[in-house]
């Protein structure tokens, strides 16, 4: 079985200033991680997954994330954040079901607040 | 290419009334999954369709139904509604069948009030 863990439900930083959502899984197998985005009365955007291809992965809008295997981790980082980052964001993991199928759960949620 | 689309918008119902929500994947998508999403337990995976069967469920109950067209397009419906059904309904479409870790494009989502 797997989960998703976001450690922070709300994060505030300074426009300008680096930006770090955390996240940690756990899944029984080699899982694809994605992070998405919700601006408020949207749907989701992709902002970048994880294929088992490179652990540092290059999303939209400069965002990018790094797959740790040995910390069961995938941060989302931004080196600069903008007014238009504010939004919700959810890490989340593909991975195989009782079924043999695979199906993805969705962490809880970060809420990040960007300061002018 | 056009987004994924979800009819209505927004909708308002009673208790006890039954619902049906409509979406469109992406064109060439043949994979379609239902989510519900609400404040106190997220976002939560309903199910997926795939070449008109359902491949994949979450654990709702059997109240929630849906179905897949030979055009790709879904329907969800939601009988005996209850105020615990109060939600954003997102619809996902994505290239094929969910054995690879495709990635899902969502909708806008329906927003479902139940009074």
């Amino acid at each position: 079985a797997q989960s998703v863990t976001q450690l922070d439900s709300h994060v505030s930083v300074s426009e300008g200033t680096p930006v770090l959502l955390r996240c940690n899984y756990s899944s029984s197998y080699s899982p694809s991680l994605f992070w998405y985005v919700q601006h408020p009365n949207k749907g989701l955007q992709l902002l970048l997954k994880y294929t088992s291809a490179a652990t540092l992965v290059k999303g939209i809008n400069g965002f990018e994330a790094e797959f740790k295997k040995s910390e069961t981790s995938f941060h989302l980082t931004k080196p600069s954040a903008h007014m238009s980052d504010a939004a919700e964001y959810f890490c989340v993991v593909s991975d195989l079901k009782d079924t043999g199928r695979r199906a993805l759960t969705f962490g809880s949620g970060t809420r990040l607040q960007v300061q002018p | 290419k056009a987004g994924v689309t979800q009819t209505p918008r927004y909708l308002i119902k009673t208790r006890g009334q039954q619902v049906t929500l409509s979406c469109s994947p992406i064109s060439g998508h043949r994979s379609v999954s239902w989510y519900q999403q609400t404040p106190g337990q997220g976002l939560q995976f309903l199910f997926e369709y795939f070449s008109e069967t359902q491949r994949n469920k979450g654990n709702f109950p059997g109240r929630f139904s849906g179905r897949q067209f030979s055009n790709s397009r879904s329907e969800m419906n939601v009988s005996t509604l209850e105020l615990g059904d109060s939600a954003l309904y997102l619809c996902a479409s994505s290239p094929r069948t969910s054995g690879s870790p495709d990635t899902q494009y969502f909708g806008p989502g329906t927003r479902l009030t139940v009074l």
